[in-house]
């Protein structure tokens, strides 16, 4: 089935530094997503990607749509305490019945003060 | 507040002993879905539920049922839980449709622990 592949896992950096994961797979996407999970909590939708090529900001955050739709990628600007928590990638693909979104394994982010 | 509620947040038990986690979204939504996430495994799909009385298999659903009597509430049930089982589980939802604005709302999170 499909597969994404969420690249790196973990990251330790220190705060102001600029912060970069992506993901990428074998299959193509129609929408790619990316989430954030605050510790004890769900993940919370933070950009949505539509169709390739597609450049997105969302304040500090810039996330992509591959050209040949199988990848995507996040960046973090200027780091700060708060961006701590895990970071998922998700890609949807058209199905028979409407939709389906598949997750990467996350990228754990901590932020040294 | 549009939001997804599950209940409980919390919750230890023995093995073998049947359990429900509820899952309810005040959304309108057609679409919910059950998934369980294990470090480094991440976000993996139980079973989902395109609208009323009509709930397919996602990646792991064995030892898993589900039902969707109600388009609102879409319960998780562990008819024999196993240690195996032990995780944290978000319920989601969202509107169908291809256009934009798909996107998941997810629950708190339940943490479960079979012993």
């Amino acid at each position: 089935g499909q597969q994404l592949n969420q690249s790196p896992q973990s990251m330790f950096i220190q705060e102001g530094e600029d912060v970069s994961m992506n993901c990428t797979s074998s299959s193509i996407f129609n929408t790619w997503l990316w989430y954030k999970q605050d510790p004890g909590e769900g993940p919370v939708l933070l950009i949505a990607l539509y169709k390739a090529g597609e450049l997105t900001s969302n304040g500090r955050l810039t996330a992509q749509f591959g050209i040949t739709r199988k990848d995507s990628f996040l960046n973090i600007s200027a780091s700060i305490p708060s961006d701590v928590g895990i970071y998922f990638c998700a890609g949807r693909f058209i199905t028979n019945s409407g939709g389906k979104l598949i997750f990467g394994q996350g990228t754990e982010l901590s932020v040294k003060p | 507040e549009a939001q997804v509620t599950q209940n409980p947040r919390y919750l230890i038990t023995v093995t073998g002993k049947k359990l429900t986690v509820t899952c309810s979204q005040n959304m309108n939504h057609e679409y919910m879905s059950w998934y369980r996430q294990d470090p480094g495994l991440g976000l993996r799909q139980i079973y989902y539920s395109m609208n009323v009385e009509v709930t397919d298999k996602g990646d792991v659903p064995e030892g898993y049922k589900v039902s969707r009597k109600e388009k609102r509430n879409f319960p998780l049930i562990l008819e024999s839980p196993s240690p195996n089982q032990t995780s944290l589980y978000f319920c989601a939802s969202s509107p169908m449709g291809r256009g934009r604005g798909y996107g998941y709302t997810f629950g708190s999170g339940t943490r479960l622990t079979v012993v």
